[in-house]
């Protein structure tokens, strides 16, 4: 299975400000899947990342809030934009490297005050 | 839409118990079913996987699940639970939107607590 190092692991972040987080792979993978977890919540897609193409964003979540980086098959970034106190979540991503298993970073908490 | 249930927010078990922690699930054609675990301020770990062939399906740290067709559930088990096992589960089946990459999707979890 895949290892997956995820960054920062938390942050406190400004209202109106932008983080971005990394998350790399120990291996080629085709997919990366960023997720948000909402207080006292279930993992919620935002959206999937295919090396070489625009991301695909789910219902509710948007390019110009959430862009993703997919530079190459072992790398992507997630960027919250102009963030707000509602956007403090854990942010995690995940992939698919084979046999139907699927891997989850370790995290980012991120508080927005 | 591919989905699982998880009706119980929180299951409480004596150490050394049986604990079931339930899952119901929603889907189109054969359901590729998962069980995670979440620690305090940890990722999520992976615990079990029903693709096809045994309903019986065994996991990580002694847990195992049941795949259930008739009555669309895949309940995970565990024969004595130990307060080590106190966590946040979810229940996952795979979409099969080929626009989500095949992402999964969570139940809203259960959290599950062993006293001693």
């Amino acid at each position: 299975s895949a290892v997956i190092s995820q960054k920062p692991s938390r942050d406190i972040c400004q209202r109106g400000t932008s983080l971005t987080i990394q998350c790399q792979v120990d291996s080629q993978v085709t997919m990366m899947f960023w997720y948000r977890q909402q207080p006292g919540q279930s993992l919620t897609l935002i959206a999937t990342a295919n090396q070489g193409s625009e991301a695909t964003y789910e219902s509710g979540f948007v390019i110009d809030k959430f862009p993703i980086s997919r530079p190459n098959l072992t790398f992507s970034t997630l960027t919250v934009s102009n963030m707000s106190p509602e956007d403090s979540s854990i942010y995690l991503c995940s992939v698919q490297p084979g046999g139907y298993g699927y891997t989850f970073g370790s995290g980012t908490r991120l508080t927005v005050v | 839409a591919q989905s699982v249930a998880q009706p119980e927010d929180q299951v409480n078990v004596a150490e050394g118990n049986p604990l079931t922690v339930k899952c119901t699930y929603s889907v189109s054609g054969n359901p590729y079913l998962f069980w995670y675990v979440q620690y305090p301020n940890r990722g999520l770990q992976f615990l079990l996987k029903y693709i096809t062939g045994d309903n019986l399906v065994k996991g990580s740290y002694g847990f195992e699940a049941e795949f259930n067709k008739s009555q669309t559930s895949f309940h995970l088990k565990k024969p004595s639970a130990l307060v080590s096992d106190s966590a946040l589960y979810f229940c996952a089946v795979r979409d099969t939107n080929s626009n989500s990459g095949y992402a999964l999707n969570f139940g809203k979890g259960t959290s599950l607590l062993v006293t001693p």
